[in-house]
């Protein structure tokens, strides 16, 4: 099984709907979770970033944690079409020498006008 | 953006040469990272440095080797490169242990 994984999709919605991108993990010793947009030919930008457990909110996006699932999703309101870009979930253990972020494969996410 | 500045940008090479890419960061941040990025395998961490002259690899680091002598430049280097390195290659950089980690705009490598 995988560290991390996440679904390639690709996805593809209309413009203004609700958009749910979603990662799975098998170790329980994971405490940051992250999810980075990556356009094409870019580096990944750092979207959302959460501690442990819970919700955090910034603007149209919304990430949750659920470690007892260990499940995490990023929630996108009312999508634009300049939210067209691939998705990378990431997450790592504490923090120390090693530390270093495992990511998911990334949902290839279009949202047509 | 974050700081960090990657070089070369594009590079075409050929099978067996040696390249150096460089990774060069205004942040003062203590741990940097290179990742290479390929259709079905995601990111996938190449090596990563703790400070300066303290290395370690990553899940794909056969065939590559860095150095980081100063905190602001981390160096990958091929040392005889192979079509299977052809590959987007990124930096990236974080503070303490816990923080967000930052990316480069990508250095497009080609062997052919």
């Amino acid at each position: 099984q995988k560290e991390v994984e996440q679904d390639p999709g690709p996805l593809s919605v209309p413009e203004g709907a609700i958009v749910s991108l979603n990662c799975t993990y098998s170790n329980s010793a994971f405490q940051y979770f992250m999810w980075y947009r990556q356009y094409s030919r870019k580096g990944p930008e750092l979207l959302m970033y959460t501690y442990s457990s819970g919700n955090k909110e910034d603007g149209r996006f919304t990430a949750q944690v659920d470690k007892s699932s260990k499940y995490i999703s990023l929630f996108i309101r009312d999508s634009q079409p300049s939210d067209s870009a691939t998705y990378l979930c990431a997450m790592s253990r504490s923090g120390g020498s090693n530390y270093k972020l495992t990511f998911g494969k990334g949902t290839l996410l279009t949202v047509n006008p | 953006d974050a700081g960090i500045t990657q070089s070369p940008r594009h590079k075409v090479t050929e099978t067996g040469t040696p390249v150096t890419l460089r990774c060069h960061q205004t942040e003062n941040h203590r741990y940097m990272y290179w990742y290479r990025q390929d259709p079905g395998h995601g990111l996938r961490l190449i090596h990563y440095s703790y400070g300066v002259k303290d290395t370690d690899k990553g899940e794909v680091s056969d065939g590559y080797s860095v150095s980081r002598s100063k905190t602001e430049d981390f160096l990958l280097t091929l040392e005889s490169a192979t079509s299977s390195q052809t590959s987007v290659y990124f930096c990236a950089i974080s503070g303490l242990p816990g923080n967000t980690i930052y990316f480069g705009e990508g250095s497009w490598l080609t062997v052919v």
